[in-house]
């Protein structure tokens, strides 16, 4: 069974800083790796969406690497705004499944 | 492109009675639909999986009697919670996936908070 862990569960900084949220996964056997985020009482925005054969994605200031034979992904945030103040959510595909990680809860401070 | 809307996005219902949460691909052709559970705080739990015109395959510990889905075309499902009790009060998601965009990537809806009261 496909087990996904987010570390840290919270993580609160200063505006303009860069910051790296971590995300593992128990089988390497997956199809691809997604980062969400979501807002307080909302549903989730798609952000980055890793293929298995790829190593990472990027878009804006947001990267994301994905080492599956190790079980890992990192999304990297650069100059980090109040705007990004969210819970993230890592999330892996096996086979149509789609297993979710807790969450890291984001807080940038102005 | 790929939107998924769901409706009502906030419903009340009092306790022993159904609701119905409607869950639409607009510009494609969903070949299987998910529904997710949110209780405060946690992430999303995966309560079942549907393709057009079949019965839903639920995980473990979700009641199908409960819990009710219908797929009943590429573009609608349905999740109705019959009898429902203060403990269904959570956040429901559906997402929509295709074969035929972006190998199988699940696109989800905004999600409907229920009350039960």
């Amino acid at each position: 069974k496909q087990e996904v862990t987010q570390i840290p569960a919270a993580l609160s900084v200063p505006e303009g800083e860069n910051l790296v949220l971590n995300c593992s996964f128990t089988d390497s056997a997956i199809y691809n790796l997604q980062w969400f985020r979501q807002d307080p009482g909302k549903g989730l925005t798609s952000l980055l969406l890793i293929q298995s054969s790829q190593r990472e994605q990027t878009s804006g200031r947001l990267n994301a690497s994905l080492d599956k034979s190790s079980g890992r992904s990192t999304l990297y945030i650069a100059a980090s705004q109040p705007g990004d103040s969210a819970t993230y959510l890592c999330a892996v595909t096996s086979g149509s499944r789609l297993t979710f990680g807790e969450g890291t809860q984001l807080t940038v401070n102005p | 492109g790929a939107v998924v809307s769901q409706h009502p996005s906030r419903v009340i219902c009092k306790s022993g009675t159904s609701v119905k949460i409607e869950c639409r691909s607009l510009d494609f052709q969903a070949t299987t639909m998910f529904w997710y559970r949110q209780f405060p705080k946690q992430s999303l739990m995966l309560m079942a999986t549907s393709n057009e015109g079949s019965k839903a395959t639920y995980e473990q510990g979700v009641e199908k009697d409960k819990f009710l889905i219908n797929h009943a075309s590429l573009t609608l499902s349905t999740l109705t919670v019959t009898s429902a009790h203060p403990e269904d009060s959570s956040f429901y998601i559906c997402s929509a996936q295709t074969l035929d965009r972006n190998q199988g990537e699940q696109y989800f809806g905004p999600g409907t908070r229920l009350t039960v009261t």
